[in-house]
């Protein structure tokens, strides 16, 4: 089946530009994680979504950074002004229920890149 | 958050076993503890996860330790395909992974 799937693939946006990203989890899933991986580090937890409530949102850098999951399926994480150090791969993931005795499947990522 | 320590980076030969160390010394009651893994440029990659007693999949064994505080991973014959970034997380009730910096495996033929 389908896996979890992130568009676009890569981005590149000037200073100050609003970027969105968006993941379709697979079918079903309850539970959706945004992560923040920056070069040559681990990813990064941003926002946690159960359905369309977002239960955690400790991890976003600053109130630039928005995710929104309206229908508890598909999630946009949106930046706005974007700077410099927002370039960084932007992970999403996503599992059954219960999420912390469930494995969460990663997309590939958004890499984006800030000029 | 607690966190883990692992080893920056091993080596391995192809088709040996390879056992990948792991420290959380402040794992409390509820935490899992999960392996993932982490090609270039792909999305992380469960691989495997336990809470007490060692566990076994298609890819890999968890073997904890009584105490908890310390778990391995074990492949049991690596392949070049295996090479990659391991990251061990120990998971909450909260569910977000809480990812350190892990150790790179590098298989040679």
């Amino acid at each position: 089946g389908a896996g979890v799937s992130q568009s676009p693939r890569y981005k590149v946006a000037k200073r100050g530009q609003d970027v969105a990203l968006r993941c379709d989890p697979i079918s079903g899933h309850v539970s959706l994680f945004w992560y923040q991986q920056a070069l040559g580090q681990g990813p990064e937890f941003l926002t946690y979504f159960q359905n369309e409530a977002q239960l955690d949102k400790s991890g976003l850098p600053s109130d630039r950074f928005f995710a929104e999951r309206p229908e508890g399926s598909v999630s946009t994480l949106k930046i706005q002004r974007t700077q410099q150090e927002d370039s960084a791969v932007y992970l999403c993931a996503s599992s059954f229920n219960r999420a912390f005795r469930q494995p969460q499947h990663f997309g590939d990522g958004t890499r984006l890149s800030i000029l | 958050d607690a966190k883990t320590t692992q080893p920056n980076s091993m080596e391995s030969n192809e088709e040996e076993p390879v056992h990948l160390p792991c420290n959380h010394s402040t794992i409390s009651g509820t935490d899992y503890i999960h392996w993932y893994r982490q090609l270039p440029s792909q999305g992380p990659e469960y691989v495997i996860h336990g809470l007490t007693s060692n566990v076994n999949n298609r890819m890999a064994s968890l073997a904890i330790a009584e105490d908890r505080k310390s778990s391995t991973l074990i492949l049991h014959r690596a392949t070049l395909r295996d090479a990659a970034v391991y990251y061990c997380i120990l998971g909450g009730v909260t569910g977000k992974l809480i990812f350190g910096q892990g150790t790179t495996l590098q298989v040679k033929p």
